[in-house]
């Protein structure tokens, strides 16, 4: 079946630095990927839609400052959270979408942001 | 606004028993209902999708229903068991965009 990776599964740093989470559709194309966010006990909250080869559309609220994406190619998309802050700690979560398989979405397995 | 409503928030149930969960829905256009499974600390997986004509679908142990008529799903769990712990999310698409409930978080004890 469709497999989406992300790396790192959990990451530590420090407030005022920046970090890069990516996504990866392992066997199939994903012309769209979709960055999520989810805090305890809640449900995923869309961040941005990422489209190959042009810039992401972000869901109001969302600072595309902040959260920067690239989705240079096919199989990857990269979420950079820049100068982080504490408040940013949060469960990051990639879908990819499949056009193959009539618009599937599948989900990474996460990431688990911890600003200190 | 599309909203996704679930109930229970959350549920404990005894290993071996039957539970069923609940999802009433307002997004409009409809394209397809799912379910999905969501271990903490995990991602969602897919366990069901149904789409306008389907009343039923079934993945194993676990039986979804949708009646597009009144908005409402339901996602049965037969014979529960305890790898079955876990949040469940209802989805549903609007050909493009997903809108997510809150998820009913199971519990199964010994």
């Amino acid at each position: 079946g469709a497999v989406v990776s992300q790396h790192p599964s959990w990451v530590i740093c420090k407030s005022g630095t920046s970090v890069k989470i990516e996504c990866r559709s392992l066997d199939f194309q994903a012309t769209t990927m979709f960055w999520y966010r989810q805090f305890p006990k809640q449900s995923l909250m869309l961040m941005a839609t990422s489209n190959e080869g042009s810039k992401a559309t972000y869901e109001q609220g969302v600072e595309k400052d902040k959260f920067l994406i690239n989705h240079a190619s096919l199989t990857l998309s990269t979420l950079t959270v820049t100068s982080a802050h504490p408040e940013d700690s949060s469960f990051y979560i990639c879908s990819a979408r499949d056009l193959d398989r009539d618009y599937e979405q599948y989900f990474g397995p996460g990431t688990r942001l911890t600003v200190t | 606004k599309n909203q996704v409503e679930q109930s229970p928030q959350s549920l404990i149930i005894l290993e071996g028993k039957n539970c069923t969960l609940q999802c009433n829905y307002t997004v409009s256009p409809f394209s397809n209902l799912r379910w999905y499974k969501q271990d903490t600390g995990r991602g969602p997986v897919s366990l069901t999708i149904m789409t306008f004509s389907e009343n039923t679908k079934s993945n194993g142990r676990y039986t979804a229903t949708l009646d597009a008529d009144t908005k409402q799903s339901s996602l049965h769990i037969t014979a529960s068991q305890l790898s079955d712990s876990a949040s469940y999310i209802c989805v549903v698409s609007d050909d493009y965009k997903l809108s997510f409930g809150a998820g009913t978080t199971v519990t199964v004890r010994a």
